[in-house]
């Protein structure tokens, strides 16, 4: 059973510039979720995406985007950088409608100067 | 959203039982309650859920006050592979949309 991976691991962007990340989720599941962690803080709920349909979404602007894939892999687009995106940016997926247990990748590390 | 208060750190040594507090007085009806844990360098882990009765898992148990407005996380005998720092998080959706707190840093002794 593979578990769920992203890429890049680390990544540095210039402060307007746009961005993707890209989760492959694990094997069998169906839902996947992204959430920001700034240093020293808890992870915050950006989006989720089920059946390639944003199915939910937490307090982040519209420059925070997504996709879903028919393999269910799925990325993240941010528009405009700003040096408050630096942050580390965890996916995760599940498998619904059982998505009380979330799996969570190892996160890609954003850095915006 | 409801919240949860969690103390910011604890202590146990290696082989002792850890109970880590979350006190939720503003739980609603339909509020699960969930925890994790996030190990140094990775992402969370998922630990237990819980509504209204007591739960048991491989990793842990998770004890539910009757009124609902806190709940313990215990994890029986502590190895040094537990420290980490475990969120305490309600969802009113069964962990759907998860909104995470500050934590609690558990740091365990030899």
């Amino acid at each position: 059973e593979t578990g769920v991976t992203q890429s890049p691991t680390h990544l540095i962007k210039t402060r307007g510039q746009q961005v993707t990340l890209r989760c492959s989720s694990q094997s069998g599941h169906n839902t996947v979720s992204w959430y920001q962690q700034a240093l020293g803080q808890g992870p915050q709920f950006i989006f989720q995406y089920y059946r390639e349909e944003e199915n939910g979404r937490g307090n982040f602007p519209p420059r925070f985007s997504g996709l879903q894939f028919p393999n269910y892999s799925s990325e993240l687009n941010v528009n405009a950088l700003e040096l408050d995106d630096s942050a580390l940016y965890l996916c995760a997926s599940s498998s619904w409608p059982k998505t009380y247990e979330q799996y969570f990748g190892p996160g890609t590390r954003l850095t915006v100067t | 959203d409801a919240k949860t208060t969690q103390p910011n750190s604890m202590e146990s040594n290696e082989e002792e039982p850890v109970h880590l507090p979350c006190n939720h007085s503003t739980i609603s009806g339909t509020d699960y309650i969930h925890w994790y844990r996030q190990l140094p360098s990775q992402g969370p882990e998922y630990v237990i859920h819980g509504l209204t009765s007591n739960v048991n898992n491989r990793m842990a148990s998770l004890a539910i006050a009757e009124d609902r407005k806190s709940s313990t996380l215990i994890l029986h005998r502590a190895t040094l592979r537990d420290a980490a720092v475990y969120y305490c998080i309600l969802s009113p959706n069964a962990g759907n949309m998860l909104t995470f707190g500050g934590g609690t840093r558990l740091m365990v002794k030899p």
